[in-house]
């Protein structure tokens, strides 16, 4: 079964700095999605970047990017230029291909980001 | 086009009432999945279903749990006598085939 894990349970940045929340992940196939999710207060769940595994580039979605090592089994979300706005939980998540498996998704327990002014 | 509907948004229960949580799919979307989340943790998967079918129940709880999606009208989370441990917030998820779901503002279910 796969696992994801979020090693930083809180994290804290400073407005308009640069911020990295850490991601792994523990499977035996070869071909997967990944997933960063935003949960703020209102609960709701906002899909904030998507990524194949089979695809060498990493995703980028404006202020928010990815360092995905397919090797090593990581994938970090990096935010530039934080806002107040992007003060959240943050949640990894694997889904496998719908060939391989239940597209169900497996959740990290989640990192709690504050954003200073 | 309306997003994920879940309703209620709150819903309060005595231990051994039965609980309802309903959740409306985006239009077009025949793939729906609930999850369960507790406090300070992720999300965990329940049940995965295609409209009349349950693809996946590998996450229900073998007991007193129950989901459906029915041909016509949302699909139905039930949770029979219900318990304090079943206090928790409750998504579903839509998604056409092969697309990234996307999720609803949740049931937050208290069992008092």
């Amino acid at each position: 079964a796969q696992t994801v894990t979020q090693s930083q349970p809180e994290m804290s940045v400073q407005e308009a700095e640069t911020v990295t929340l850490s991601c792994t992940y523990d499977t035996s196939e070869s071909d997967y999605y990944l997933f960063w999710y935003k949960q703020p207060p209102s609960r709701q769940m906002i899909l904030v970047i998507r990524q194949e595994a089979y695809k060498q580039q990493n995703a980028t979605e404006n202020r928010f990017s990815v360092n995905f090592q397919k090797a090593a089994k990581s994938f970090s979300l990096k935010i530039s230029d934080s806002q107040l706005g992007d003060a959240a939980m943050y949640f990894c998540a694997y889904r496998s291909l719908p060939s391989g498996g239940s597209e169900k998704l497996v959740f990290g327990k989640g990192t709690k980001l504050t954003v200073n002014p | 086009n309306a997003g994920v509907m879940q309703n209620p948004r709150h819903l309060v229960r005595r231990r051994g009432q039965e609980a309802r949580l309903r959740c409306s799919p985006m239009k077009g979307h025949s793939h729906v999945y609930w999850y369960r989340q507790l406090p300070e943790e992720g999300l965990k998967f329940m049940v995965y279903l295609q409209k009349e079918n349950i693809i996946d129940e590998s996450g229900m709880p073998k007991e007193r749990f129950s989901a459906e999606f029915p041909k016509e009208g949302p699909s139905i989370l039930r949770i029979q006598q219900v318990v304090r441990g079943d206090s928790a917030a409750y998504f579903c998820a839509s998604s056409p085939m092969d697309r990234n779901p996307f999720f609803g503002q949740g049931t937050r279910l208290t069992v008092v």
